[in-house]
């Protein structure tokens, strides 16, 4: 079955660069992605990568893909306390029926000033 | 342009009785999903409905059912309901051709069940 595992908490401070990092299960997933939760509110999709693909970037954000392991990271460059909130990493494999995500428990980011 | 909008924000039930919970997806999106939170886990998915027919169903029972409507709204509902199903429901849409590029979600309705 679909297993998607992430450490629950990261602490870091300002400025600093934040790793998130993801397992998985499904070795036919063939797209990964990164959401963020804030209190009271839904899931913002932030990026999300192919499994073809072993690196992507956007802005202050670095996705890194390693298949073999079946792991998956998030990069957070120069971290703001704006970026405290709950990622969530989540799998997916698109069939003709349509495409369901797999989530993991999620990991709450704190940023201290 | 609005996002994806749920009704209501919160709720709260008895034991036992029916809920409905409703979802407007954004703006050109045809396909729309339901997932549960519980707190402090990952969302969980319940369905997915495109062109007013379930196209997926994830490990939910009979107790949880849904529907499209033809302006690609939805509604989820729930018998019986469980102390259990207390939980914050997601509502996600997305165009069916660009599933892939992941969903936009509502900010959900946060059920209580007591």
């Amino acid at each position: 079955g679909e297993d998607v595992e992430q450490s629950l908490f990261l602490s870091v401070r300002e400025g600093d660069s934040s790793v998130i990092n993801c397992t998985y299960t499904d070795s036919s997933s063939t797209y990964l992605y990164w959401y963020k939760q804030e209190p009271g509110a839904g899931l913002q999709l932030l990026t999300y990568i192919f499994s073809n693909m072993d690196m992507k970037q956007d802005q202050r954000l670095t996705v890194l893909l390693n298949k073999k392991d079946k792991h998956l990271s998030l990069r957070i460059a120069d971290t703001q306390t704006g970026d405290s909130a709950i990622y969530f990493c989540a799998e997916s494999s698109i069939n003709n029926a349509g495409n369901m995500l797999t989530f993991g428990g999620g990991t709450r980011l704190m940023v201290k000033p | 342009d609005a996002g994806v909008t749920q009704s209501p924000t919160h709720l709260i039930k008895t034991r036992g009785q029916q809920v409905t919970l409703r979802c407007s997806p954004k703006s050109g999106h045809d396909t729309v999903s339901w997932y549960q939170q519980a707190l402090g886990q990952g969302p969980q998915f319940i369905f997915q409905y495109y062109e007013e027919e379930e196209r997926q169903r994830g490990n939910f029972p009979d107790r949880f059912s849904g529907h499209q409507f033809p302006n690609y709204s939805s509604e989820l509902n729930v018998n019986a309901l469980l102390l259990g199903d207390s939980a914050l429901y997601l509502c996600a849409s997305s165009p069916w051709e660009v599933l892939l590029n992941g969903y936009t979600f509502g900010s959900g309705t946060r059920l209580t069940v007591v």
